[in-house]
């Protein structure tokens, strides 16, 4: 199985800051990778897949870049509404799909 | 307007059953590809099953055995059979549907059913 370690787990940031999350894949993944985001008692929502293909309606503060195995998923300009937890999720092991811990990113 | 809307949720007895229902509208279960992800308590996220528009089904390893996806084309609906249940069958049940263009990524949620497996 394909094991995809997020860090770090927790973040605490302002508004306006640049967060940077890696997804690291325990073996090579190529671009096989999608990002969500979680709200509380929401479900997710679709970021980023493709590794850097942004998801049509998202903002274009968030960016995702990697192949292999390591990833990142990048917030330019930390907003109020980001506020959130972040998964990665991996698709090279189709239709066996696993996701990662989970970075939560809270207000400083 | 894509939804999907969970029900079926609730208390069950360790050893025990429950079928979760998944109703779709503004799109046709049956020709896409459709999951359930469960989320346990405080916890990240976890694929369950998926089935496909063709009717091929695929499970996680910690389900396979006890759980059984299926859909009624009829009430646009698709469904999780759960059997033999187990404490750590407690979560949060999503259903999803894949994207059509890129397999694999989900692009609609529902809202989910909370299933919990206790004495």
């Amino acid at each position: 199985d394909i094991q995809l370690t997020q860090s770090p787990s927790f973040l605490s940031a302002s508004v306006g800051d640049r967060v940077t999350i890696t997804c690291r894949a325990s073996q090579g993944i190529s671009s096989y990778l999608a990002w969500y985001q979680q709200k509380p008692g929401k479900a997710p929502k679709l970021l980023i897949y493709a590794a850097s293909t942004l998801q049509s309606g998202v903002p274009s503060r968030f960016s995702g870049s990697g192949s292999g195995t390591e990833f990142t998923l990048t917030i330019s300009s930390l907003q109020p509404e980001d506020f959130a937890t972040y998964y990665c999720q991996q698709l090279n092991s189709y239709p066996q799909l696993t996701f990662g811990g989970g970075t939560k990113v809270e207000i400083k | 307007e894509v939804q999907l809307v969970e029900s079926g949720g609730g208390l069950v007895q360790p050893g025990g059953s429950l079928r979760l229902s998944c109703a779709a509208s503004g799109f046709t279960v049956s020709s896409n590809y459709m999951s359930w992800v469960r989320q346990a308590p405080g916890k990240g996220l976890e694929w369950v099953s998926v089935i496909y528009s063709g009717g091929t089904t695929y499970y996680a390893d910690s389900v396979k055995g006890r759980f059984t996806i299926s859909r009624d084309k009829s009430k646009n609906t698709l469904y999780l059979q759960m059997n033999s249940l187990r404490a750590k069958d407690t979560a949060m049940y999503y259903c999803a549907r894949e994207g059509v263009v890129v397999r694999g990524i989900f692009d609609y949620w529902g809202q989910g059913t909370v299933v919990t497996v206790s004495s």
